[in-house]
């Protein structure tokens, strides 16, 4: 079984609508991050979490939220979806030993119509 | 704050031939660098790190990477590509240090393998 796993894989939605996307874990580590990719713009930062009291934002995290609903579980929300949100959307986990090597999931792409 | 460049965001080689990506970085402190592979449709595999300890690092599927501080260089190599090298890779950075929290990734070069 994956080690990280990304519900759902694919989704299409419209403008406006408000949609979630899940991650669990199964590695153990307190760390869990949320990041979007673009073509030719690499991976970057939404939100990450330290553990389940602690939320912080990344680089670019207007239009989005977090929820981080158990040490396994970390949750980002799309409170008002627009097209320019469309992209594959990854989860990823480390815990602070072996200089913060990140565990990535499968990765959901999102297409806002 | 750090940063990573990645010269060349498509290379393509033949199989066989050596394959070179280069990487090139920015950090104030001692950095851990990382390589990643992005295969299509998957999320991202570590390839090889960098942790302050040797500085010629071997990885997963014969690639390895030498740390030139000099340099500000990280460069994944592989002497022979096969096919299925074809993939994106990512070069990442983060600071050495309490709170090295953060990886900052390159833009990503496409490697393509022409047999």
């Amino acid at each position: 079984d994956a080690d990280v796993t990304q519900t759902p894989r694919n989704r299409i939605t419209k403008t406006g609508k408000r949609i979630m996307l899940e991650c669990s874990q199964t590695k153990g580590h307190d760390r869990m991050y949320w990041y979007r990719q673009d073509p030719g713009l690499g991976l970057q930062l939404i939100y990450y979490s330290f553990d389940v009291k602690d939320i912080n934002k990344g680089e670019i995290s207007d239009g989005y939220s977090v929820s981080r609903q158990a040490q396994a579980k970390f949750s980002l929300s799309l409170e008002s979806a627009i097209p320019n949100q469309t992209a594959l959307y990854f989860c990823a986990t480390s815990d602070f030993a072996g200089g913060n090597e990140q565990f990535f999931g499968p990765g959901t792409r999102l297409t806002v119509l | 704050a750090q940063s990573v460049t990645q010269l060349g965001s498509h290379v393509s080689v033949s199989e066989g031939a050596l394959v070179l990506l280069r990487c090139n970085y920015s950090s104030s402190v001692p950095p851990y660098l990382f390589w990643y592979v992005q295969y299509p449709n998957q999320g991202l595999q570590l390839l090889l790190k960098y942790t302050s300890a040797a500085t010629l690092v071997k990885g997963i599927n014969g690639f390895e990477a030498e740390f030139k501080k000099s340099e500000t260089s990280f460069h994944l190599t592989k002497p022979s590509a096969h096919m299925s090298d074809a993939a994106e890779y990512f070069c990442a950075v983060t600071i050495s240090g309490g709170s090295n929290y953060k990886l900052t990734f390159g833009k990503g070069t496409l490697l393509t393998v022409n047999p």
